[in-house]
């Protein structure tokens, strides 16, 4: 079946702004989200989005949504280096039930 | 303390024993979900749970058994551990229509020598 997407890697120098982005499978999903994963770390829900909007801001992070492409992609403002790590786009499906289905995360390393 | 527990932290086994991952979360959420991380193929579903005494199969299950006798605690058992089980294991939980409901345990480190 299809995945969800996402570019692997993506490097910025501190104080730009990052744009990780993220193709999901199934445009009725309800919600998508974002996780980020420190090293050696469980996963933190960083944010999501419901599918009736097309964007959410929250502090330096914002959330863009394209639900005719299936699109979704996360800002990340004045990036730091404690901002360095995986991050995850994350679905449910339709026929998924209420699981979680992930894409396999972009690691953003951010220099000084 | 409120949350999602999940142990061992850390586990090295030999292939063909049998290990339990336990995960325990204290708010009475409905769902609970295992996945697994390996590089290559970010988190991947093994098997979750609806509630008490129901669970389905995800994407990889071959290999584990879960059990939910009780809400709070699910349990993944590997039956005879194999190399390629060797993984990060996470536990989650979540209630159904919360969008911002899905939260992790810190995971287990297993590795199967």
């Amino acid at each position: 079946g299809e995945d969800v997407e996402q570019s692997l890697f993506l490097s910025v120098r501190e104080g730009d702004s990052s744009v990780i982005n993220c193709t999901y499978t199934d445009s009725s999903s309800t919600y998508l989200y974002w996780y980020k994963q420190e090293p050696g770390a469980g996963l933190q829900l960083l944010t999501y989005i419901f599918s009736n909007m097309d964007m959410k801001q929250d502090q330096r992070l914002t959330v863009l949504l394209n639900k005719k492409d299936k699109h979704l992609s996360l800002r990340i403002a004045d990036t730091q280096t404690g901002d360095s790590a995986i991050y995850f786009c994350a679905e449910i499906p339709n026929q998924a039930g209420t699981a979680l289905i992930f894409g396999k995360g972009t690691t953003l390393s951010v220099s000084s | 303390d409120a949350g999602i527990t999940q142990s061992p932290r850390y586990k090295i086994t030999e292939t063909g024993r049998q290990v339990t991952l336990m995960c325990h979360q204290t708010w009475s959420h409905s769902y609970m979900f295992w996945y697994r991380q390996d590089l290559g193929h970010g988190l991947r579903l093994i098997y979750y749970s609806a509630a008490a005494d129901i669970t389905d199969k995800g994407e990889v299950p071959d290999g584990y058994v879960v059990s939910r006798s009780k809400t709070e605690n699910f349990p993944l058992t590997l039956e005879s551990a194999t190399r390629s089980q060797t993984s990060v294991y996470f536990c989650a939980s979540s209630d159904p229509g919360q969008g911002d409901g899905y939260t992790f345990g810190s995971g287990t480190r297993l590795t199967v020598v």
